[in-house]
């Protein structure tokens, strides 16, 4: 696609239940990135994918949090048993080869867990 | 914290003035990144300043970089109401090949 694309736009949950973010990254990128925003701050880094692997998720809050890209194009960040605080827009970004380099943000998710 | 800090926090100007933002790290760093947010949607790359390289432009943005003071500036000239945005610098993780760590950014409003 022309640009990294999230789903869904917006997400409510009842606390204690289980959501699944998606992210479509550019077509061909090699990495992709999940970062969590609450309102008012920047970006918290999650995690990080190169192609399947994930090769560092010392962002991800809890073990309530989970992210997977299995054949390395399409990832799914999914929170169990959500709770208040797990409120926040949801975004993904990738690169096209080497970290550090440009990402390309999708427009995010924005999670409320009533 | 490994993170850029942005200064001013909120920066209101009128249409036609310029715009400075400015971003103090901790580490070494092998590059520095501004990003452009708009409210409700995602961050947008401004421009990328290498460790080598003392000044940068892009349009109407200035970047310039000071690795001795550990410190960035964005310039935006010639501000227009379409810059209303936030403003974040992004610097790369301590550990060699991972994310880009954003600071809590500049919010900057420009009225006409």
């Amino acid at each position: 696609g022309a640009g990294v694309s999230q789903s869904p736009r917006y997400k409510v949950a009842k606390r204690g239940q289980d959501v699944a973010l998606r992210c479509d990254p550019i077509s061909g990128h090699v990495s992709l990135f999940w970062y969590q925003q609450a309102l008012g701050q920047g970006p918290e880094f999650l995690t990080y994918f190169q192609n399947e692997a994930q090769l560092d998720k010392s962002g991800l809050p809890s073990d309530r949090f989970f992210a997977e890209r299995p054949e390395g194009s399409v990832s799914t960040l999914k929170i169990q048993r959500t709770q208040q605080e797990d409120s926040a827009v949801y975004l993904c970004a990738s690169s096209l080869l080497l970290q550090n380099e440009k990402l390309f943000f999708g427009s995010g998710t924005q999670l409320s867990v009533l | 914290s490994q993170q850029g800090e942005e200064d001013p926090q909120a920066l209101s100007i009128q249409e036609g003035e310029n715009a400075t933002m400015n971003c103090s790290y901790k580490t070494s760093i092998n590059n520095l990144q501004w990003y452009r947010q708009n409210s409700g949607r995602g961050l947008v790359h401004l421009i990328l300043i290498r460790s080598n390289e003392r000044e940068k432009h892009s349009g109407r943005l200035r970047v310039t970089l000071d690795t001795s003071k550990k410190s960035s500036s964005l310039l935006i000239t010639a501000s227009r109401a379409a810059d209303t945005a936030s403003y974040f610098c992004a610097i790369p993780t301590r550990m060699a090949g991972t994310a880009l760590i954003f600071g809590k950014g500049t919010t900057l409003s420009v009225s006409s």
